[in-house]
């Protein structure tokens, strides 16, 4: 069955330092690949979507790689700041457009 | 431009009871999704639609969920009757489908707490 694969333990960081979280699928040929944010209490938020044929992305801050040979997705934030405190869940999303969510990753940034 | 709305916010009932849950999607989005979410966990499918037609919901407990968009537009999510275990955050979700890039625009659930 397919499964998806996220830091289950939460990622203490410090102000200014790079944070790297992981998403790693099996039994899973994704199209492509969303991060999201979710704050507690709020529906998630979308961030980036990387596609199979690209091996990088970014915006901003923000940093997404997909190794399909892997099949594993990193996605940093340059620079964190505490307003960088969230979950993030990664989706790898079939041709379809069908996503499945790993169970996500929180990230905890410290002044 | 409005997001996505969804009602209640907040919605406590003890077993047995029905509930239903209401979103109205982002104008013009055609894909409509409804996920479940437990603590701790990321969302879960339950059903997705096409405009009107339901073009995925094998993951829907049919024996108590139910759900339906007329006209293509707002959506209702119902459970009857509801158990200990329905106990969730549920979420509803628009898109543009294929006419967008993929990305899902969510609201803000609405958290269920069966007694």
């Amino acid at each position: 069955s397919q499964k998806i694969e996220q830091n289950s333990e939460a990622l203490n960081i410090q102000e200014g330092k790079t944070a790297t979280l992981t998403c790693n699928y099996t039994n899973y040929s994704p199209a492509y690949l969303q991060w999201y944010r979710q704050d507690p209490g709020r529906g998630p938020v979308f961030l980036l979507l990387i596609r199979e044929n690209e091996k990088e992305k970014r915006k901003e801050r923000l940093k997404v790689t997909f190794d399909t040979t892997l099949k594993q997705s990193l996605f940093h934030i340059t620079a964190s700041q505490p307003a960088d405190s969230a979950t993030y869940l990664c989706a790898p999303t079939d041709s379809w457009g069908k996503l499945q969510f790993g169970a996500g990753t929180q990230v905890v940034v410290t002044p | 431009e409005a997001g996505v709305v969804q009602s209640p916010r907040y919605k406590i009932i003890e077993k047995k009871q029905p509930v239903a849950f209401w979103c109205n999607p982002i104008s013009g989005h055609n894909t409509l999704y409804w996920y479940l979410q437990n603590l701790g966990q990321g969302p879960e499918l339950l059903i997705r639609y096409e405009n009107e037609e339901a073009v995925d919901d094998s993951q829907l407990p049919k024996d108590r969920f139910s759900a339906e968009r007329l006209k293509g537009v707002d959506s209702t999510l119902k459970i009857q009757p509801a158990e200990l275990g329905d106990s969730a955050v549920y979420l509803c979700a628009s898109s543009l489908g294929n006419r967008g890039l993929g990305e899902l625009f969510f609201g803000e659930g609405s958290r269920l707490t069966v007694l």
